[in-house]
């Protein structure tokens, strides 16, 4: 069985400053680990994923995450926080293994004062 | 760039009503799925289908049937609402297994 826990529902921070978004997982496989941000009324934008080939995977916007297999963490990071990053964002597992059903987090909404 | 396409945007129902929510995708992916998203709950996945002409319960199937018409179009049906399928549904479409997934911008939900 596989499972997701995004460890914050809210993060704040203020605009200029570090953002961590924190996500662990259990899985029986190899797994895929992807980040999504969603921004209000709109799908689920991929941000960025992992799939073996690094530990450390940059995305879009400047995000990056870093798989850490022996503490069964993904987490999300960026240097500097900007307005437009505010946000809810998910991190996802894959099982591999020959399944296809993904499991997402229950998601950490992003603040970001000015 | 039409990506993920959802009709309707909103629509609201009275129990016991049904109503056929409709997917498209013109990317020429293999895999779609479809979601629903509810506060505090993240996306839970109601159906996909791995390939054309197949098709899989996901977490929450019951109330719900699914349609993948041909390679592009993915549909969700409810065959007679209930105010707890009051929800935001999510289409999305991959290439394959263990890739990404692009989306559409969901469809408002509310049965009264």
């Amino acid at each position: 069985a596989q499972s997701v826990t995004q460890l914050d529902s809210h993060v704040s921070v203020s605009e200029g400053t570090p953002v961590l978004l924190r996500c662990n997982y259990s899985s029986s496989y190899s797994p895929s680990l992807f980040w999504y941000v969603q921004h209000p009324n709109k799908g689920l934008q991929l941000l960025l994923k992992y799939t073996s080939a690094a530990t450390l995977v940059k995305g879009i916007n400047g995000f990056e995450a870093e798989f850490k297999k022996s503490e069964t963490s993904f987490h999300l990071t960026k240097p500097s926080a900007h307005m437009s990053d505010a946000a809810e964002y998910f991190c996802v597992v894959t099982p591999g293994g020959g399944s296809y059903i993904p499991t997402f987090g229950r998601g950490t909404s992003l603040i970001v004062h000015p | 760039n039409a990506g993920v396409t959802q009709t309707p945007k909103f629509q609201v129902l009275k129990t016991g009503q049904s109503m056929t929510l409709q997917c498209a995708q013109d990317m020429n992916h293999n895999s779609m799925y479809w979601y629903r998203q509810d506060p505090g709950m993240g996306l839970r996945l109601i159906y996909y289908s791995a390939s054309e002409g197949t098709t899989d319960k996901g977490e929450v199937p019951n109330g719900y049937n699914v349609s993948r018409l041909n390679k592009r179009e993915f549909s969700l049906r409810l065959e007679s609402a209930a105010p707890s399928q009051t929800s935001v549904y999510f289409c999305a479409s991959s290439p394959g297994d263990e890739q990404p997934q692009h989306f559409g911008d969901g469809t408002r939900l509310s049965i009264l």
